[in-house]
């Protein structure tokens, strides 16, 4: 079965501290695909990123940064200096690749809130 | 372009009643998806769209849950004889494909969700 953990639900910052987003996942499948997306206060989600479980490759898009580590199961997003923009809830999914793109699973999400 | 939009964007409605929420995706896209956000839980996967067709319906928390596509393109999530934990807020995306290989093409994009409450 699929799951995944966001084990911290709020964090708070000050606006241009960096800031570590943990996600935690369970599959048996060999193949899948670990995504994050952000939820701003507007509702819609945006997606972030989506990565392969073959692509151990560490991921950098300007102030964001992905950490995917097979051997602990974890798919950490670090965002570097924050910004009050950045507050929104960030959800971790997973997708196994039997049956993706029918049957996301979320975490529950951690709500962020960056203070100027 | 015009995004994912759903209607209404809230919805009160009283134990029992039936409630109709509507999603109409990106122009073109032929893949459609329905999730439930309750409160302080994440997603929770419903149902998906191929063109009109939903090949797997078993993730509706019940059968109260029906959905429909017409047309390739509107959908609409039906709750009958609604229940007090069925308040959430309702997603719903599209993605212009349904391929099982990832790509860009089959990338969801959000609507903004209606949040429904039953009294």
């Amino acid at each position: 079965a699929q799951k995944v953990t966001q084990a911290q639900t709020e964090i708070s910052v000050v606006e241009k501290e960096d800031v570590t987003l943990d996600c935690v996942y369970e599959t048996r499948d060999t193949t899948y695909y670990l995504f994050w997306y952000k939820q701003p206060p507007s509702g819609e989600l945006v997606f972030l990123i989506r990565r392969n479980s073959f692509d151990e490759q560490n991921e950098i898009s300007g102030r964001y940064s992905w950490n995917f580590q097979k051997s602990t199961s974890s798919f950490n997003f670090t965002i570097t200096a924050s910004q009050v923009v950045d507050s929104a809830v960030y959800f971790c999914a997973l997708s196994e690749a039997w049956n993706y793109g029918q049957n996301f699973v979320f975490g529950p999400g951690t709500r962020l809130s960056v203070l100027p | 372009g015009a995004g994912v939009s759903q209607s209404p964007s809230n919805k009160v409605t009283e134990k029992g009643k039936d409630v109709e929420l509507r999603c109409d995706p990106i122009s073109g896209h032929t893949a459609l998806y329905w999730y439930r956000q309750s409160l302080g839980q994440g997603l929770e996967f419903l149902i998906y769209f191929q063109g009109n067709s939903a090949p797997d319906k078993s993730g509706l928390p019940s059968d109260r849950f029906s959905a429909e596509r017409t047309g390739g393109s509107v959908s609409t999530l039906t709750i009958q004889r609604t229940q007090q934990e069925d308040s959430a807020v309702y997603l719903c995306a599209s993605s212009l494909t349904w391929d099982r290989v990832p790509s860009s093409y089959n990338e969801q994009f959000f609507g903004p969700g209606t949040r429904l409450t039953v009294l």
